[in-house]
């Protein structure tokens, strides 16, 4: 019973390209994720929604674009993808914001750009 | 803006011995301070959350305790084993609802 999956877990592509990362949480919350994990392993916020609404936008180039088809599921499309995207992406959830409560993470989408 | 600093950036430690990780933050105006932990190629599982008016939490070998004065927590792990090998993140909720993450602790315990 997996709480908060990705697919696909590893993505090897051509700079240039576009490509869409995916997520799913079963466990009823209202609020999802992305975060980018760099090489040197710091992890950052990128986007938050809650029941599909944007709520936070950190400042991430706009060919990052996050869709919410419902509150279950939050997808990232990357336009134009370039060698500096490369990196460990992660989908989260949590019911209620991180002032309040922890999130479940998702297993990540490794991002190779050649 | 809230930054959040580990150290050491990475410890070994022989079987039985325990852990002492800090995390140190600039912002003491916080909801919570939040404990995780990753394994290679895995994602975050969550530790321990404290709340800004606790100053500890305790869940079986593990206990973290919360100093906001000196902006301070530090995870203690008893009778550390090899399977506690993992690389150990804090995080605090920023403004704007936003949990910042230091950069880790990777811990290797020897059998």
């Amino acid at each position: 019973d997996t709480a908060v999956s990705q697919t696909p877990k590893y993505l090897v592509t051509q700079m240039g390209n576009d490509k869409s990362i995916k997520c799913e949480q079963n466990l009823g919350h209202d609020t999802m994720y992305w975060y980018k994990q760099d090489s040197k392993k710091f992890l950052k916020i990128m986007f938050s929604y809650n029941n599909k609404e944007l709520i936070i936008n950190e400042t991430v180039p706009n060919r990052f674009s996050p869709k919410s088809p419902d509150k279950a599921h939050l997808n990232l499309h990357i336009n134009s993808l370039e060698l500096g995207d490369s990196a460990v992406y992660f989908c989260a959830s949590s019911q209620r914001g991180p002032s309040q409560e922890t999130q479940y993470f998702g297993p990540g989408t490794r991002l190779l750009v050649l | 803006k809230q930054e959040v600093t580990q150290i050491p950036a990475a410890l070994s430690v022989p079987e039985g011995e325990n852990l002492v990780l800090n995390c140190s933050f600039t912002d003491s105006a916080i909801y919570n301070l939040q404990w995780f932990r990753q394994d290679p190629g895995k994602g975050l599982t969550s530790l321990l959350l404290i709340q800004s008016s606790q100053r500890e939490q305790t869940s079986g070998r593990l206990n973290a305790s919360l100093d906001k004065s000196s902006g301070r927590s530090t995870l203690y792990i008893a009778a550390s084993q090899p399977g506690d090998s993992a690389t150990y993140l804090c995080a605090a909720p920023a403004a704007g609802n936003k949990l910042t993450f230091g950069g880790g602790t990777r811990v290797l315990v020897k059998p």
